[in-house]
């Protein structure tokens, strides 16, 4: 089992309709999740973290945490063309001082 | 300004040879990581150093060499035991707390061996 599972996709969804992401992780110890985004050919950007238990709201985007079910996901409302990318998932742990990736998701919005 | 520096952008060397890659920060950060990226894949972890003088290997540290003499500066030597490093390598940064900060990447270093 992957430490940290995303779905591939691609993922497509139409302008302005809600995106949503989901990665399972295996560690239950585990205590920070991040997501991040890259465009091609380009480094992680860090978009969306959180610590606790339920959403966590910064502009377009949620990110949501269910630790009982080692489940983190994000939602993008409104999705726009410039969204288009690949969206990691990255949980940490303060005891192994590990972050680790998964494999990402690929997002296209079609205008 | 603030912020992580990976140097050279782009690297060509011959198969057999070794490579140091650059990664400096000035972001007073304590923790440092090494990821290396495939086409179509996701990050993987390479090595990691919490504190000066100390590092702990990743999922796929054969092959790679690192050192932490100071804060600022992680450099990784690809060796030439490194069956197939042609990849897109990512140095990051984080704050160490109680609880895991963000960490934040350089502009990576495209690595390419003929």
């Amino acid at each position: 089992q992957k430490e940290v599972e995303q779905n591939s996709g691609p993922l497509s969804v139409p302008e302005g309709a809600i995106a949503s992401l989901n990665c399972t992780y295996s560690d239950r110890g585990s205590q920070s999740f991040f997501w991040y985004r890259q465009y091609s050919g380009k480094s992680p950007e860090l978009i969306m973290s959180i610590y606790s238990n339920g959403d966590k709201e910064d502009g377009r985007f949620t990110a949501q945490l269910n630790k009982a079910s080692q489940y983190v996901s994000l939602l993008i409302r409104d999705s726009q063309p410039s969204d288009s990318a690949t969206y990691l998932c990255a949980v940490g742990s303060s005891n192994t001082g590990k972050l680790i990736f998964g494999q990402g998701t690929t997002l296209q919005v079609k205008p | 300004d603030g912020g992580i520096t990976q140097s050279p952008k782009y690297l060509f060397r011959k198969e057999g040879q070794n490579v140091t890659l650059s990664c400096e920060q000035n972001l007073n950060h304590d923790a440092m990581y090494w990821y290396r990226q495939d086409p179509g894949q996701g990050l993987r972890l390479i090595y990691y150093s919490q504190i000066v003088n100390d590092f702990q290997k990743g999922d796929i540290a054969e092959g790679y060499s690192v050192s932490r003499e100071k804060k600022e500066s992680f450099p990784l030597t690809v060796t030439s035991a490194q069956k197939n490093p042609t990849a897109f390598y990512l140095c990051a940064s984080s704050k160490r707390t109680v609880e895991y900060t963000e960490a934040f990447f350089g502009q990576g270093t495209r690595l390419t061996v003929v």
